[in-house]
């Protein structure tokens, strides 16, 4: 079965700064990689999705994530954060139509 | 942008009753789920269903969880006999696809089993 950690629970991050919120996962099997991000009393939304090519995925609002397979990585990267930005983040994995197994989840908070 | 709306956003029970929470998907998806997060944890596969019947169910959907699907919009969670450690937020979510390439998540019922 696959499983997914993410290694930091909350991260601080100043305004315009860049972050990067780290998410393995464990699998014998090829999977999907997701993230997705929950702002405060919203649900959760899609911000990238690997499924497979190019190993650099890009999606909303400015992040990006790269598949690392001898890793086993999947981590999300923002050159220049927002206050905006605060939210919960989630990584999340799943073989072919199977549900998805999600991470703890890891709190960015950005700083004024 | 569609949505998937759930209602309500704060349920508080006592501890043996039973509980109700309500999901509208989006109008032209197929495919159903229940997550739930307990407060630290990860967020956790309860069930899928699909063509009226459950497709799938992670071992925490007991006998004490069911879902239904009653008319042509709603898709409900019922948990018979609450528990203390029911008390989680439980997310609904809906695809158009088996699998869910795009999940559409609601915003949440936090339940609170006292």
């Amino acid at each position: 079965a696959q499983s997914v950690t993410q290694l930091d629970s909350q991260v601080p991050v100043f305004e315009e700064a860049p972050v990067e919120l780290r998410c393995n996962y464990s699998s014998s099997v090829s999977v999907y990689l997701f993230w997705y991000v929950q702002y405060p009393n919203q649900g959760l939304q899609l911000l990238l999705k690997y499924l497979s090519g190019s190993t650099l995925v890009k999606g909303i609002n400015g992040f990006e994530a790269e598949f690392n397979k001898s890793q086993t990585s999947f981590h999300l990267r923002k050159p220049s954060v927002h206050i905006s930005d605060t939210a919960e983040y989630f990584c999340a994995v799943r073989r072919r139509n199977t549900p998805l197994v999600f991470g703890k989840g890891t709190r960015l908070s950005v700083i004024a | 942008e569609p949505e998937v709306t759930q209602t309500p956003s704060h349920q508080v029970t006592q501890m043996g009753q039973e509980v109700i929470l309500r999901c509208v998907p989006i109008s032209n998806h197929l495919y159903f789920y229940w997550y739930r997060q307990i407060l630290g944890q990860k967020v956790e596969f309860l069930v899928s269903f699909y063509n009226n019947e459950i497709s799938e169910k992670s071992e925490i959907f007991d006998d004490q969880f069911s879902v239904e699907r009653p008319d042509g919009s709603n898709f409900t969670l019922k948990i018979r006999s609450t528990k203390l450690e029911d008390s989680a937020m439980y997310f609904c979510a809906s695809s158009e696809e088996r699998g869910g390439e795009k999940l559409f998540f609601g915003s949440g019922t936090q339940l609170s089993v006292l």
